[in-house]
């Protein structure tokens, strides 16, 4: 079956640690994206990537950081320079954008926390 | 920035009832798409609706827009104790930078058995 897979589901981070969410999909799919979800809210984009080794900014991408070395793969780093990281962090992808955005395919998510 | 805003933020129904919930935005789409998130899990793509529709079904799923409004309105009918769920708005920008989906934050529906 064709999906994106989110690990781990649950991750605690101690204080000035570096901590890596992983993202992968197989559906063959030239964009994905990074969002924070924080409880009773909607998503807020961090990151997101139209294609291979290029990656853009989006609303809140201060204190995070990301890769793309893979199409298959989309890589967040939570920094220590996230001040206030305890959230829901969502990964998705979609067919690249053309004249108009797609629909987006969702992992189940990470639950981050602050040991 | 969130664009599109749902209307009521919770809703609480009895199974078979109707459900109706609410989307206002604020600039020119291109298209507008629902979906739905079960608690702990990742949004679920449900409908999409381009800016020059009016209405599209999907099983027992009926969505409007009306873009002189700037609001689009998803019905759920005959409603199941299994759809109970987040429902989120995404409004897709006709114009700007940066062009991404903007979600907004969602009404919560319960369907009582």
């Amino acid at each position: 079956d064709g999906g994106i897979t989110q690990s781990p589901k649950y991750l605690f981070r101690k204080e000035g640690q570096n901590v890596t969410l992983s993202c992968e999909q197989n559906l063959n799919h030239d964009a994905m994206y990074w969002y924070r979800q924080d409880p009773g809210q909607g998503l807020r984009l961090i990151y997101y990537s139209q294609i291979v080794n290029d990656f853009q900014k989006g609303d809140i991408a201060e204190g995070y950081s990301v890769s793309r070395e893979k199409k298959e793969s989309f890589p967040l780093t939570v920094t220590s320079a996230q001040k206030n990281p305890t959230a829901f962090y969502l990964c998705a992808s979609s067919m690249r954008p053309g004249p108009q955005n797609q629909p987006q395919h969702f992992g189940d998510g990470t639950r981050l926390s602050i040991l | 920035s969130q664009q599109g805003e749902e209307d009521p933020q919770a809703l609480s129904i009895q199974e078979g009832e109707n459900a109706t919930m609410n989307c206002s935005y604020k600039t020119s789409i291109n298209n507008l798409q629902w979906y739905r998130q079960n608690s702990g899990r990742g949004l679920v793509h449900l409908i999409l609706i381009r800016s020059n529709e009016r209405e599209k079904h999907s099983g027992r799923l009926r969505v409007t827009l009306d873009t002189s409004k700037k609001s689009s309105s998803l019905l759920i009918t005959a409603s199941r104790a299994a759809d109970t769920a987040s429902y989120f708005c995404a409004t897709d920008p006709a114009s700007g930078s940066a062009r991404q989906l903007t979600f907004g934050s969602g009404t919560q529906l319960t369907v009582l058995p």
